[in-house]
């Protein structure tokens, strides 16, 4: 068990352009959640994945944001046309069903928009 | 819905001093309760949980909750702090349906005084 990681760990991007972020869960944990935390902050829900389904999405998810789990493992969040309000750590957390509920988080991805 | 609300963005101690940090809930349905901590450029760690059973809960590194549905509240207590202890903490509630997507309170930063 290594753990949720991300990658990369930090983007510096101009407005407008668009960025990509990669989360690999804890194996055979089916269950994927996308949070943003801004400065000063808790994380605030995103979207999450039961497999590979996208099963929920937040009013904070705008059209500009897409995410994905095609195979039920790893998941990407790609943000296109970039602002600089979407400066943030993007936080990705794992469970397995029939766990008590806590969710694992990864490191986060800090991204800062210029 | 679900909210959280931590009273004290910072909180400052002297080591070895008691820590209480505290955390008011609101949950239309009984809720599953958790506390996280945030050290700088990093993810989140669980601390602790309650789901159902005893309300008084412990956790990691010497830290304890109790439940109190009367008071709708889960604060976080530490006999002694240590400067270890030092970092951001997050109270988060989830209904335990559905996505069970964590709703967290803005923080409190923990200062521990040598």
């Amino acid at each position: 068990d290594t753990g949720v990681s991300q990658d990369p760990r930090h983007k510096i991007t101009k407005r407008g352009q668009n960025v990509t972020f990669r989360c690999d869960p804890i194996s055979e944990h089916n269950r994927l959640y996308w949070y943003r935390q801004t400065l000063g902050q808790g994380p605030e829900f995103l979207t999450y994945f039961q497999n590979e389904a996208q099963l929920e999405k937040s009013r904070l998810l705008s059209d500009r944001f897409s995410a994905e789990r095609p195979k039920g493992s790893f998941s990407t969040l790609e943000i296109q046309r970039t602002e600089q309000g979407d400066s943030a750590m993007y936080l990705c957390a794992s469970r397995i069903d029939g766990s008590s509920y806590e969710q694992y988080f990864g490191p986060g991805t800090r991204l800062t928009v210029t | 819905a679900q909210s959280v609300t931590q009273l004290g963005s910072h909180v400052s101690v002297s080591e070895g001093a008691l820590v209480l940090l505290r955390c008011n809930y609101s949950s239309s349905v009984p809720p599953y309760l958790f506390w996280y901590v945030q050290y700088p450029n990093q993810g989140l760690q669980l601390l602790l949980k309650y789901t159902t059973g005893a309300t008084l809960v412990k956790g990691i590194n010497g830290f304890e909750a109790e439940f109190k549905k009367s008071e709708t509240s889960f604060h976080l207590t530490k006999p002694s702090a240590h400067m270890s202890d030092a970092a951001e903490y997050f109270c988060a509630v989830s209904d335990g349906g559905g996505a069970n997507n964590l709703f967290f309170g803005t923080g409190t930063r923990l200062t521990v005084i040598p």
